[in-house]
C-alpha cells in the first residue's frame, strides 16, 4: 500500500460529460502529480502541485484542470468529455516538489467515456 | 520538449533468462528513478541513480547510470515470472518540477 489514496476507482460517463477525480497523498507529502496513461501505453505528466500552488505544467488539456486544496488532497476536473479521454488517471505524492523525491502512486482512476 | 527514448519497447524472456532494458535521455540529468508497474497495477518505485557512472544493485536487479549521465540501464539475471511487468525510467525535466517517464519496456516472461 502506498499511502495514496484515489477515488473513484472506476468511472464510466458519456461523452461531454465533466467529472471529478480525487487524490488524498501519503500522509507528509506536500507534492501531488497527475499523470495520464491510456491502454498499453506510457505515462504521460499533467500536472503538478506542491503545497497548494501549481509548479508544473505539461500537456494537459484545456478541458482538463486540477487543484490542491489546503488540507492537501487534490482533484482533477475534466471536462466536455471526449472517447479519447477514456483512459488511467494516476496520482502520484512525493515530499518535496524537486525530482530526486521518489513518487508514490496511487491505485489510479479507470475512466471510461462512451 | 524533452525526449525519453527506452528500448526495447517489448521483451519475452524464457524463464531464466537474463533481460535489459536501456533508457536514454537528450540532455544530462541531475538523477534517474526507475519503476516497475505490474499488470492491473500502478508503478513503484524501485531505485534512483544520482551519481556519474554509478551501479547499484537489488538481489537479481543490476541499474547504471551512464558516465555522462545521459543514459541508464536495468538489467535482470535469471528471470522469474514475478518479473513481469513495464520498467519505466524517469527523468527530472523542467527545472526539476517535473518528472518525465520514459516510454516503458514490457517485460513477460515464458514459464
Amino acid at each position: 500500500d502506498s499511502g495514496v489514496t484515489q477515488t473513484p476507482k472506476h468511472l464510466i460517463t458519456a461523452t461531454g460529460q465533466r467529472v471529478t477525480l480525487r487524490c488524498s497523498p501519503r500522509s507528509g507529502d506536500l507534492s501531488v502529480y497527475w499523470y495520464q496513461q491510456s491502454l498499453d501505453q506510457g505515462l504521460q505528466f499533467l500536472i503538478q502541485y506542491y503545497n497548494g500552488e501549481e509548479r508544473a505544467k505539461g500537456n494537459i488539456l484545456e478541458r482538463f484542470s486540477a487543484q490542491q486544496f489546503p488540507d492537501l488532497h487534490s482533484e482533477l476536473n475534466l471536462s466536455s468529455l471526449e472517447l479519447g479521454d477514456s483512459a488511467l488517471y494516476f496520482c502520484a505524492s512525493s515530499v518535496a516538489p524537486f525530482s530526486d523525491s521518489p513518487l508514490h502512486f496511487g491505485n489510479g482512476t479507470r475512466l471510461t467515456v462512451t | 520538449g524533452q525526449q525519453v527514448m527506452q528500448i526495447p519497447q517489448y521483451q519475452h524472456v524464457q524463464e531464466g533468462e537474463d533481460f535489459t532494458t536501456y533508457c536514454n535521455s537528450s540532455t544530462t540529468l541531475s538523477n534517474i528513478q526507475w519503476y516497475k508497474q505490474r499488470p492491473g497495477g500502478h508503478p513503484v518505485f524501485l531505485i534512483q541513480l544520482v551519481k556519474s557512472g554509478e551501479v547499484k544493485k537489488q538481489k537479481r536487479l543490476t541499474f547504471q547510470f551512464g558516465e555522462a549521465k545521459k543514459n541508464s540501464s536495468l538489467h535482470i539475471t535469471a528471470t522469474q515470472t514475478t518479473d513481469v511487468g513495464t520498467y519505466f525510467c524517469a527523468e527530472p525535466s523542467g527545472g526539476y518540477q517535473k518528472v518525465t517517464f520514459g516510454t516503458g519496456t514490457k517485460l513477460q516472461v515464458i514459464p
